[in-house]
C-alpha cells in the first residue's frame, strides 16, 4: 500500500539536559549545511548553519558537527527547554544552479519538564 | 526583524481550480523559493527564482505550476488545475545572496477537495 507519511524517530529528553540529533546526509558533493526548526502550523526557522571547509560550529546553545567522512551531521542543544520541543530537520545544499536544500526526513524532539 | 510573509494562510478549493499563494519576500533579498510538505512528511524543493527568472525546478514543477514577481515585493506562485494530491504546506523562502541562508515563510496550506 501507499505510504501516508514519514514515521518520524523521536528524541524525549528530560529538562535541562543536552540533546543530540543526528542526520545521515547522501550527497557528497553538498557544501552547505542547515538545521531548521519547525514547531506545529509553522514554517521551518533557520537555527545553524555550516560550511563544509568546517566540522564544528557553536551557536547560543547549540552546536552543530559535520563529519564529512562518513557524511553525517549533528545537532547538540544544551540545556534542552520545553521551548526546544519541535521537528527538527536538516538541509543540505550542493554546486546547483539555485542552491535547492533538500531536506532529511525530521526528528521530532520531546522535551519532559 | 524582517520575515516572510504569506497569504492566505490557509486555502480551500475545488478540484480543477486555480489558486494563486502569495509571498513577501524580506526585502533586500534577491533569491526566492517555493518549497511544500505534505502532511508528515519532509519539506520538497519546487522551484527557485532570481532575476526575474527560474533558475531550477524540481519533478513536481510541472506544466501546471508557475511563479511571478509581478512587483518589487510580491512572489507569488499560480497553480492552474489544482489536483487532490496538491494539498499540502506550502513554504516561500527568500535569501539576500546565493551562499547565505534561506529564510522560510509560515506557510499557506491548501486543502483541495
Amino acid at each position: 500500500g501507499e505510504s501516508v507519511g514519514l514515521h518520524l524517530p523521536t528524541l524525549s529528553v528530560q529538562e535541562g539536559d543536552n540533546s543530540i540529533i543526528n542526520c545521515a546526509y547522501s550527497n557528497s558533493a553538498s557544501d552547505y549545511f542547515i538545521w531548521y526548526k519547525q514547531e506545529s502550523g509553522k514554517g521551518p526557522q533557520f537555527i545553524i548553519d555550516i560550511r563544509s571547509n568546517m566540522d564544528k560550529r557553536q551557536g547560543q546553545r547549540v552546536t552543530v558537527l559535520l563529519n564529512k567522512t562518513v557524511k553525517h551531521l549533528s545537532l547538540q542543544i544544551a540545556a534542552t527547554q520545553p521551548g526546544d520541543s519541535a521537528v527538527y530537520f536538516c538541509a543540505e545544499s550542493g554546486n546547483n544552479a539555485g542552491n535547492m536544500l533538500t531536506f532529511g526526513g525530521g526528528t521530532r524532539l520531546m522535551v519532559k519538564p | 526583524e524582517p520575515e516572510v510573509t504569506q497569504t492566505p494562510s490557509h486555502q480551500v478549493t475545488q478540484m480543477g481550480q486555480e489558486v494563486i499563494l502569495r509571498c513577501v519576500p524580506i526585502s533586500n533579498h534577491l533569491y526566492f523559493y517555493w518549497y511544500r510538505q505534505i502532511l508528515g512528511q519532509k519539506v520538497e524543493f519546487l522551484v527557485s527564482f532570481y532575476n526575474n527568472e527560474i533558475s531550477e525546478k524540481s519533478e513536481i514543477f510541472d506544466d501546471q505550476f508557475s511563479v511571478e514577481r509581478p512587483d518589487g515585493s510580491n512572489f507569488t506562485l499560480k497553480i492552474r488545475s489544482t489536483k487532490l494530491e496538491d494539498s499540502a504546506m506550502y513554504f516561500c523562502a527568500s535569501r539576500i545572496q546565493i551562499i547565505e541562508t534561506q529564510y522560510f515563510g509560515p506557510g499557506t496550506r491548501l486543502l483541495v477537495l
